[in-house]
């Protein structure tokens, strides 16, 4: 079955970790997006991309970092410089670009912790 | 302002109720307009776009009023199913970049 996979579904941070979560798509997608939701909020844009080796900052992109060496997988990394990394993290993709509005297929999600 | 406005409930309803549910949005060059229902701690899915001349979907019907710029979404004949977050999403203006509502929680209750 076709479809976007999120790991780890629980992830713990230490202070001044860095921490990797991962995304992969086998939907043939060429978009791919990563937010974050806060309790009782809605989801803010970090980081997007719409080719692959390309990606652009979304609202809230500072102290995260992305790469996009293959078409399949989006990674976001949640460095020490992000002060308040406790969220709900989602990835999500989608066959062109977000300015065609076309259908989000989303993840499962990744619950991140400070411990 | 936030862009995207919802009233965040919760909404707690008895099975078979009617209930809806509004959403404003504040840029008048918005396009596209739609729906998304999430579930506790799960990725939010699409439930409907919300088109011009309104759409319906079984018990579910959505409306846009540009003029108001606010989208509604109305559940008929409620189920305990239908307990969730529904998420009102908006692109903005020109860039089609999608802003998300903080959602409004709807709870039915047998």
């Amino acid at each position: 079955d076709g479809g976007i996979t999120q790991s780890p579904k629980y992830l713990f941070r230490k202070e001044g970790q860095n921490v990797t979560l991962s995304c992969e798509q086998n939907l043939n997608h060429d978009a791919m997006y990563w937010y974050r939701q806060d309790p009782g909020q809605g989801l803010r844009l970090i980081y997007y991309s719409q080719i692959v080796n390309d990606f652009q900052k979304g609202d809230i992109a500072e102290g995260y970092s992305v790469s996009r060496e293959k078409k399949e997988s989006f990674p976001l990394t949640v460095t020490s410089a992000q002060k308040n990394p406790t969220a709900f993290y989602l990835c999500a993709s989608s066959l062109r670009d977000r300015s065609t509005n076309e259908k989000l297929f989303f993840g499962s999600g990744t619950q991140l912790s400070v411990l | 302002r936030k862009e995207v406005e919802q009233d965040p409930g919760p909404f707690n309803v008895p099975e078979g109720a009617t209930v809806a549910f509004n959403c404003t949005y504040s840029n008048s060059a918005s396009q596209s307009f739609f729906w998304y229902r999430q579930d506790c701690r799960k990725e939010p899915k699409l439930l409907m776009s919300v088109y011009s001349s309104g759409n319906e979907d079984g018990r579910f019907t959505a409306q846009l009023n540009r003029a108001s710029q606010y989208i509604s979404l109305l559940i008929r004949d409620s189920k305990l199913s239908d307990s969730a977050t529904y998420l009102c999403v908006v692109t903005s203006g020109n860039t089609g970049k999608l802003i998300f509502g903080q959602g409004t929680t709807l709870q039915v209750k047998p």
